[in-house]
């Protein structure tokens, strides 16, 4: 079975830019979910989506967005990019319902905005 | 709400030392733990998990025991390798509500 993949791998945009990152889950996973990683904040929850609804959101201002599509493949949006934006964007994906299932995580997306 | 506390690091050890984690949690009902290790460059994978009270999750030598009544999940090794430098993760998952600890940087010296 294929693993999580997310596309693409590095991107380097400037400051006021905008950038959509895109995340294909494990076949048959339908819940979706997104991560900021820093060095300094660490791994930070962005949002989640199921069934092509969000279900659960961080704290993160409006500029980051996201939409699942039937398919169960997410894309992640961020708008007006800022350098503190500069992370590695993780995207993982799980069997829905229940806290018996893990998630499991694509090699991420690696956003420099200069 | 839920959340994870975990050791913080950076820990170095030498070759074939015991590796102890240390995990803690806070969660109404009936969490999910797990263990993650993330490899420089790469996302984060799962190395074992633990559904119920005094479950053991083990995988490649690492166990860690679901202690309900010390709220703890602690990773432990017996015999650490240089190939398991990385950055380990504790996470709980509770009602869909998935948490991550901050994570801790395990340098193992040959």
């Amino acid at each position: 079975k294929a693993g999580v993949t997310q596309t693409p791998r590095y991107l380097i945009k400037t400051r006021g830019q905008q950038v959509t990152l895109s995340c294909s889950p494990i076949s048959g996973h339908r819940s979706v979910s997104w991560y900021q990683q820093t060095p300094g904040q660490g791994l930070q929850f962005l949002f989640e989506y199921f069934s092509e609804t969000q279900r659960n959101k961080g704290n993160f201002p409006g500029r980051f967005s996201g939409r699942q599509f039937s398919n169960s493949r997410s894309e992640m949006n961020v708008s007006t990019l800022e350098l503190g934006d500069s992370a590695l964007y993780l995207c993982a994906s799980s069997l829905p319902g229940g806290n018996n299932y893990e998630q499991y995580f694509g090699p991420g997306t690696r956003l420099t905005v200069t | 709400g839920n959340s994870v506390t975990q050791m913080e690091g950076p820990v170095t050890l030498s070759e074939e030392a015991f590796l102890t984690i240390n995990c803690t949690y806070t969660a109404t009902g009936y969490p999910s733990l797990f263990w993650y290790v993330q490899y420089p460059g790469e996302g984060l994978q799962l190395l074992l998990k633990a559904t119920k009270a005094d479950d053991k999750g083990s995988n490649k030598g690492f166990e860690a025991t679901y202690r309900k009544e010390t709220t703890s999940f602690h990773l432990e090794k017996g015999s650490v390798q240089v190939s398991d430098s990385a950055v380990y993760f504790c996470a709980l998952r509770n009602n869909n509500d998935m948490r991550f600890g901050a994570g801790t940087r395990l340098t193992v010296k040959p």
